[in-house]
């Protein structure tokens, strides 16, 4: 069974920095893009980042470019985020999530974690 | 940015009706439209890939059409545990937007 399961979401204030993670299992890691997609508080869905199975390349929505990184571990079957410079506006819940078509990077998404939520707030 | 615009915001059904929810992208995504399902607390559940094809497990009452600019979602008698959020999503231009949502609730 395909699991994602998110952590390391919380209270930050303005200008903080937080690191997300996320665990796979159940599925060949390491074959599969991944990405990161967020839910402002009764919000819709906006894709953040994404990472290729060997971490060779990256992409950002606008919005974080130059904040947030995206990283992966394929050995410990582990996705991050990490959260540099927040700002109100990054509040929201977190997921993270397997794109439905491995190899490419522009996919829908067919397994996502329950979610964690940053708060960015003083 | 391809913006996907999404009607009705609410939709008001009662169970074993019809429910045909719209999705306009503002320029052309070809096929490449996906439809997911939010319930209240959980993560988004793809049901629709490509258009029309559907996600593995979906039940055949939900279905999808349309390519170009135009969408449709159908579900062809709604059951009790279908009432959720409803947003489309394209693969077509960076980066993949979703739409604003379709609430699907109770009448």
């Amino acid at each position: 069974e395909v699991q994602l399961v998110e952590s390391g979401g919380g209270l930050v204030q303005p200008g903080g920095s937080l690191r997300l993670s996320c665990a796979a299992s159940g599925f060949t890691f390491s074959s599969y893009w991944m990405s990161w997609v967020r839910q402002a508080p009764g919000k819709g869905l906006e894709w953040v980042a994404n990472i290729k199975q060997d971490g060779s390349e990256k992409y950002y929505v606008d919005s974080v470019k130059g904040r947030f990184t995206i990283s992966r571990d394929n050995a410990k079957n582990s996705l991050y985020l990490q959260m540099n410079s927040l700002r109100a506006e990054d509040t929201a819940v977190y997921y993270c999530a397997r794109n439905y078509v491995a190899t490419i990077p522009l996919s829908y998404f067919d397994y996502w974690g329950q979610g964690t939520l940053v708060t960015v707030s003083s | 940015e391809i913006v996907l615009t999404q009607s009705p915001a609410t939709l008001s059904l009662s169970p074993g009706e019809r429910a045909t929810l719209s999705c306009r992208a503002s320029q052309s995504v070809s096929s490449y439209l996906a439809w997911y399902q939010q319930k209240p607390g959980q993560a988004p559940r793809l049901l629709i890939y490509d258009a029309s094809n559907r996600a593995t497990g979906i039940p055949a009452r939900f279905s999808g059409s349309g390519s170009g600019t135009d969408f449709t979602l159908t579900i062809s008698s709604l059951e009790p545990e279908d009432f959720a959020v409803y947003y489309c999503q394209q693969r077509s231009n960076w980066p993949g937007t979703f739409g604003q949502g379709t609430k699907l609730e109770i009448k």
